[in-house]
């Protein structure tokens, strides 16, 4: 069964520099979203994607935050300069919605560590 | 916007038992209630989901219910295993391609 995946699984960098998040959805997904978990809370929803656009994001979305969908398989999520407090588990979905039993359906990558020193 | 509250936060059951997790939600518009299992390191699945035009929904040992009225809905295992242990997520949604409200999770630990 196609799953979604993402690279890397663990991701450590200094307070400040970029990193960029790489995410796979499945092929024929059209909704693609990011979630992040910080450890021992909630998994909260950052953005969604659809047709080459943020179709949805929240207020953890701010300007140092961006998406992109560069090919037309992967998906990525970038922190121009991160935080302390962006160390969290990030979550990278993708959703079907061409109709159907699954349309609602949500399929989760494995998810990327990444932890800000 | 919508907010889920989950309870409870752990669970332990003694194999065989029921396990039920409980979820409530704000939002009269939410129509769409996925429950996902995530085991230690591992990406969180979808084990049932239900949709508000339904009440109740079974997959084998597993059953979702549904009240819209008072605005919740819960997770039932029955003859739980050891394999069931995991950390269980509830979520609701307005529909297709809108965000997932999670709930904060239950560590369900099935006892031997």
């Amino acid at each position: 069964e196609p799953e979604v995946t993402q690279t890397p699984s663990h991701q450590v960098t200094q307070m400040g520099q970029e990193v960029i998040l790489r995410c796979v959805p499945i092929s024929n997904h059209l909704y693609f979203y990011w979630y992040r978990q910080i450890l021992g809370q909630k998994v909260e929803f950052l953005v969604s994607f659809y047709n080459n656009e943020i179709s949805e994001k929240s207020e953890i979305f701010d300007d140092q935050f961006s998406v992109e969908r560069p090919d037309g398989s992967n998906f990525t999520l970038k922190i121009r300069s991160t935080k302390l407090e962006d160390s969290a588990m990030y979550f990278c979905a993708s959703s079907d919605f061409s109709g159907g039993a699954r349309r609602d359906t949500q399929y989760f990558g494995p998810g990327t560590r990444l932890t800000v020193l | 916007g919508e907010n889920v509250e989950q309870h409870p936060s752990t669970l332990s059951v003694q194999e065989g038992d029921s396990a039920v997790i409980k979820c409530t939600y704000s939002d009269s518009a939410s129509n769409y209630f996925p429950w996902y299992k995530q085991e230690l390191g591992k990406r969180p699945q979808l084990i049932i989901d239900i949709r508000s035009n339904v009440g109740e929904k079974k997959d084998q040992r597993i059953a979702v219910t549904l009240n819209k009225t008072a605005k919740h809905f819960s997770l039932h295992i029955t003859e739980t295993q050891p394999e069931d242990s995991a950390v269980y997520f509830c979520a609701a949604s307005y529909g297709p391609g809108n965000q997932f409200y999670f709930g904060t999770g239950t560590s369900l630990t099935v006892i031997p």
